[in-house]
């Protein structure tokens, strides 16, 4: 049973260009969950997905974020425009349902230059 | 969820036991005590969770007081690979909750 799988596991976007990071849950996990850690700080919480369903985007920024979980395929965090100020390491975990422990990926490293 | 309290960094020598303490003064009767590592900038680790009873696995044993307002999680024999940031956080039992993470404890294992 393959772990959560993230790719890229490196992105490099310039300024204004759109970056979307995938995320596979592992097998049976209908629960994903989207995190940001900016170089040397914690994990921020950014939106929690079932199926089809955004559960809680509270961590979300208003503007040029936005996730989606499919019912066939991988979670997609998508960044338009973005920023310098969205370097960071995005990380995705999964569950079987909410209320089980999480696993995580490797996370994507994006960088904007 | 309920908030946690931890101490931001401890050191170990390699071979001791690891006691990482977390207080959880409000916690709820439905809030389990979750416990995760963060080695160097890698993806968190699950190590293991509980909700009034002790529990171990093959990673460690976490201990939740009788009043369940604080808990510790042991690593038995810390090893050099077990440097890493530990998050102990809170979580309810009921509906589908993400997970919060704190400023966790840096915890170094020394030579």
């Amino acid at each position: 049973n393959a772990g959560v799988m993230q790719n890229p596991r490196h992105l490099v976007r310039r300024r204004g260009q759109e970056a979307r990071l995938r995320c596979s849950p592992m097998k049976g996990h209908s629960h994903v969950y989207w995190y940001r850690q900016l170089p040397e700080e914690g994990l921020k919480f950014m939106v929690y997905l079932q199926k089809e369903n955004i559960i809680d985007e509270s961590g979300m920024p208003k503007e040029r974020f936005s996730a989606e979980f499919p019912k066939e395929g991988p979670s997609i965090l998508r960044i338009q425009q973005v920023v310098r100020g969205d370097s960071a390491a995005y990380f995705c975990a999964s569950s079987p349902t909410g209320r089980n422990e999480a696993f995580f990926g490797q996370g994507t490293r994006l960088t904007v230059v | 969820d309920a908030k946690t309290t931890q101490p931001t960094s401890m050191d170990c020598a390699e071979g001791r036991a690891a006691n990482l303490p977390c207080n959880h003064s409000t916690i709820s009767g439905n809030e389990y005590v979750y416990w995760y590592r963060q080695i160097h900038s890698q993806g968190p680790q699950y190590i293991i969770h509980g909700l009034k009873n002790n529990e171990t696995n093959e990673m460690a044993s976490l201990i939740i007081t009788e009043d369940r307002k604080s808990s510790t999680l042991i690593l038995p024999h810390a090893t050099l690979r077990d440097t890493a940031v530990y998050y102990c956080i809170v979580r309810s039992s009921t509906g589908a909750n993400n997970l919060f993470f704190g400023t966790g404890t840096r915890l170094t294992v020394i030579p």
